[in-house]
C-alpha cells in the first residue's frame, strides 16, 4: 500500500529564505508523485509531478523537487519564499498515473516579513 | 486550463436533511472524478472514485448508502450526503481525471464547505 509522510506540520521562514518542505513516500510500484498547494477555503492546485522522467522536477512559482529514489523523498524547495507562498502543502503518491492519490498529511507554511 | 467546478460552495442544514453537491469538469471529459473529504486541519482523505456509467467505487468505512454518488455524464458527478448529522460537517474537494495523450491528471474543485447543524 502506498503512504506519504510528510514531516512537520508546520514550516515557518522567512521572507526571502530557503523553503524546504519534506515528504517521504511508500509505494510497491515505481511512483507517481505530487505536491499540491492548497489556499484557505479552495480546492488544492497542482505545483508540480514526478512521472518517472527527470529526477528535477521544476514547478510553478518557482518551486521544484528532487525525487531521490534511494531515500524514498519527494522534497519541495524553493530558493527565495515570498509572502504570497504562505499556504498549505500536500505531497501525494499515485500507482498507475495520478488515479486514486494518497495525500500526506500536509505542511503549513508561514512567511515572515 | 482544465476547470472543475462546485456547487454550491458552501451549504448549511438541517441534521436529517439530505444535500447535494455537484462537480462539473468545464471544459474537458472525464470518465472518472473522485470526492474526497477534508476536516479542518487535516488532510484531504478519498471516499470514493466516482466512474461515468457505473457504480462508484468506495474506500473502506464510507458508507454508500449515505453517500450517493452519480455519475451520469462525462462532465458532472453529484455526491448526496443522505441524513446528515453534524459528525458530517467538512470540506467536500472532488476533483476531475484528465487523459490526453502522456498527460494524467487530476483537477480539484475549489470545494464545498457542508455544515450540518
Amino acid at each position: 500500500a502506498q503512504s506519504v509522510t510528510q514531516l512537520g506540520s508546520h514550516v515557518s521562514v522567512s521572507e526571502g529564505a530557503l523553503v524546504l518542505l519534506r515528504c517521504n513516500y511508500s509505494s510497491s510500484v515505481p511512483p507517481y508523485l505530487f505536491w499540491y498547494v492548497q489556499y484557505p477555503n479552495q480546492g488544492l492546485q497542482l505545483l508540480l509531478k514526478y512521472t518517472s522522467a527527470a529526477t528535477l522536477v521544476k514547478g510553478i512559482n518557482g518551486f521544484e523537487a528532487e525525487f531521490k529514489k534511494s531515500e524514498t523523498s519527494f522534497h519541495l524547495t524553493k530558493p527565495s519564499a515570498h509572502m504570497s507562498d504562505a499556504a498549505e502543502y500536500f505531497c501525494a503518491v499515485s500507482e498507475g498515473g495520478a488515479q486514486k492519490l494518497v495525500f500526506g498529511q500536509g505542511t503549513r507554511l508561514t512567511i515572515n516579513p | 486550463g482544465a476547470v472543475v467546478s462546485q456547487h454550491p460552495s458552501w451549504v448549511i442544514c438541517k441534521s436529517g436533511t439530505s444535500v447535494k453537491i455537484e462537480c462539473r469538469s468545464l471544459d474537458f471529459q472525464a470518465t472518472t472524478m473522485f470526492w474526497y473529504r477534508q476536516f479542518p486541519k487535516q488532510s484531504l482523505m478519498l471516499m470514493a472514485t466516482s466512474n461515468e456509467g457505473s457504480k462508484a467505487t468506495y474506500e473502506q468505512g464510507v458508507e454508500k448508502d449515505k453517500f450517493l454518488i452519480n455519475h451520469a455524464s462525462l462532465t458532472l458527478s453529484t455526491l448526496t450526503v443522505t441524513s446528515a448529522h453534524p459528525e458530517d460537517s467538512s470540506f467536500y474537494i472532488c476533483s476531475a481525471h484528465l487523459t490526453i495523450g502522456p498527460i494524467r491528471e487530476q483537477f480539484f474543485g475549489p470545494g464545498t464547505r457542508l455544515t450540518v447543524l
